[in-house]
């Protein structure tokens, strides 16, 4: 089974800190990607990269960042947190060429 | 502008009748739809897939139907359980990006009452 898993489930920070976010795959899956879900605005993407060290922009890039330096690790860094930031964050992977997304559990992450 | 529609936030069933979950498109680029299953404080999971070469995909009680001429998908639930009871999201995507990025609609939150 693909696993796919997040570094925390729920975070709580503060406006302004730093905040990673870590993704990890363990099928060897070429594409990554980040969405964060609101209510009734569905999965917006972030960020998504299809190979190390690249990465593309998504629908909603502003405020944050993102890392691949290893195949199966995709970062999520917000660089100044702020409240609008409050979300779910859901990361997945897939791979090159294929359509079916596999979604990690999920990051709630609150910012006061 | 969103390519991917969900129309209706919320749909409440019995158990052991139809549940239909409606999605419109807007892209004509768009050529593989899948759609999604999602429980509280879990990630999306992968529930069925159509190609736009197809009219029909079944799986169980899970059937996809896709209308190209109006851009137009829908899930049916056939026989609903209460354990259906979960957030479902459409996808879609063109097959001449290699990324695999997938649009999602806005989701719609299914209720099987028992």
């Amino acid at each position: 089974d693909v696993k796919v898993t997040q570094s925390s489930r729920y975070l709580v920070k503060r406006t302004g800190e730093k905040v990673f976010l870590e993704c990890v795959q363990d099928m060897d899956h070429e594409n990554m990607f980040w969405y964060r879900q609101d209510p009734g605005l569905g999965l917006r993407l972030i960020y998504f990269s299809y190979d190390v060290k690249m990465k593309e922009k998504g629908d909603i890039p502003e405020g944050y960042s993102v890392s691949r330096e290893k195949k199966e690790r995709f970062s999520l860094i917000l660089e100044s947190a702020s409240t609008n930031q409050t979300s779910m964050y859901l990361c997945a992977s897939s791979l090159l060429f294929y359509n079916e997304q596999f979604f990690g559990p999920g990051t709630r992450l609150t910012v006061l | 502008d969103q390519q991917v529609k969900q129309n209706s936030p919320s749909l409440s069933v019995q158990e052991g009748r139809i549940s239909i979950l409606n999605c419109d498109y807007t892209n004509s680029m768009f050529d593989y739809f899948l759609w999604y299953k999602k429980y509280p404080a879990e990630g999306p999971t992968f529930l069925i897939s159509i190609s736009s070469i197809k009219d029909k995909n079944e799986d169980g009680r899970f059937t996809v139907f896709l209308n190209k001429s109006a851009k137009h998908l829908s899930l049916h639930i056939v026989p609903s359980q209460p354990g259906d009871s979960a957030v479902y999201f459409c996808a879609a995507s063109h097959g001449s990006s290699n990324t695999g990025k997938l649009i999602f609609g806005q989701g719609t939150t299914l209720q099987v009452k028992p």
